[in-house]
C-alpha cells in the first residue's frame, strides 16, 4: 500500500460531460503529481503541485485542470469529455525530490 | 514528450535468467529512477540513481548509468515469475523541477 489513495477507481460517463478525481496524498507529502496512461501515448505527465500552488505542467489539455486544497488533497476536473480522454488517470505524491508514490488510479471510460 | 525510451519493448525469459532492460533519454538530468507496473495497478520505485552515480544495487537490481551516452539499465537476476510487470525509466530533466518524464515501459515476461 503506496498511501495514496484515488477515488473512484473507475468511472464510466458519456461524451461532453465533466468529472472529478480526487487524490490523497500519502501523509506528509506535499507534492501531488497527475499523469495519464494510455495505451496509444504511454505515462504522460499532466501537473504538479507543491503545497497548494502549481510547480510544473505537462501535457495537459485546456479542458482539464486541478488543484490542491490547503488540506493537501487535490482534485483534477476534465471537462467536455471526448473518447480519447479514456484512460488511466494517476496520482502519485512525494517530499521535494524524493521518488513517487503512486496511488492505484482511476480507470475513465468515455462512451 | 518521452524523455526515456525503453529497449526492448517486450521481453520473455524462463524463471531463473537474468533479465536487461535499457533505457535512453535526451536531456541532462538530475537523476533516474526505475519503476515497476503490474498489470492495471500504480507505479512503484524499484532505484533511484544520482546522476554522479555510475552504478546502484538493490537485492536482485542493478542499475547502471552512463550520462555520456544518455542512457541507462536495469539488470534483474535469477528472475521469478513475480517479476512479471512492466518497468519503465524516469527521468528528472535538470532545470525542470521535480518534473517526473517516464519512457515507454518494457513489457517483461517471466515463465516458470
Amino acid at each position: 500500500d503506496s498511501g495514496v489513495t484515488q477515488t473512484p477507481k473507475h468511472l464510466i460517463t458519456a461524451t461532453g460531460q465533466r468529472v472529478t478525481l480526487r487524490c490523497s496524498p500519502r501523509s506528509g507529502d506535499l507534492s501531488v503529481y497527475w499523469y495519464q496512461q494510455s495505451l496509444d501515448q504511454g505515462l504522460q505527465f499532466l501537473i504538479q503541485y507543491y503545497n497548494g500552488e502549481e510547480r510544473a505542467k505537462g501535457n495537459i489539455l485546456e479542458r482539464f485542470s486541478a488543484q490542491q486544497f490547503p488540506d493537501l488533497h487535490s482534485e483534477l476536473n476534465l471537462s467536455s469529455l471526448e473518447l480519447g480522454d479514456s484512460a488511466l488517470y494517476f496520482c502519485a505524491s512525494s517530499r521535494d525530490s524524493s521518488p513517487l508514490h503512486f496511488g492505484n488510479g482511476t480507470r475513465l471510460t468515455v462512451t | 514528450s518521452q524523455q526515456g525510451e525503453e529497449d526492448p519493448q517486450a521481453l520473455s525469459i524462463q524463471e531463473g535468467e537474468n533479465a536487461t532492460m535499457n533505457c535512453s533519454y535526451k536531456t541532462s538530468i538530475n537523476n533516474l529512477q526505475w519503476y515497476r507496473q503490474n498489470s492495471g495497478r500504480g507505479l512503484v520505485h524499484l532505484i533511484l540513481i544520482r546522476s554522479n552515480e555510475r552504478e546502484k544495487h538493490s537485492g536482485r537490481l542493478r542499475v547502471t548509468l552512463d550520462t555520456s551516452k544518455k542512457s541507462s539499465s536495469l539488470l534483474i537476476t535469477a528472475s521469478r515469475a513475480a517479476d512479471t510487470a512492466s518497468y519503465f525509466c524516469a527521468t528528472v530533466p535538470s532545470r525542470q523541477g521535480g518534473k517526473l518524464i517516464f519512457g515507454q515501459g518494457t513489457e517483461l515476461s517471466v515463465k516458470p
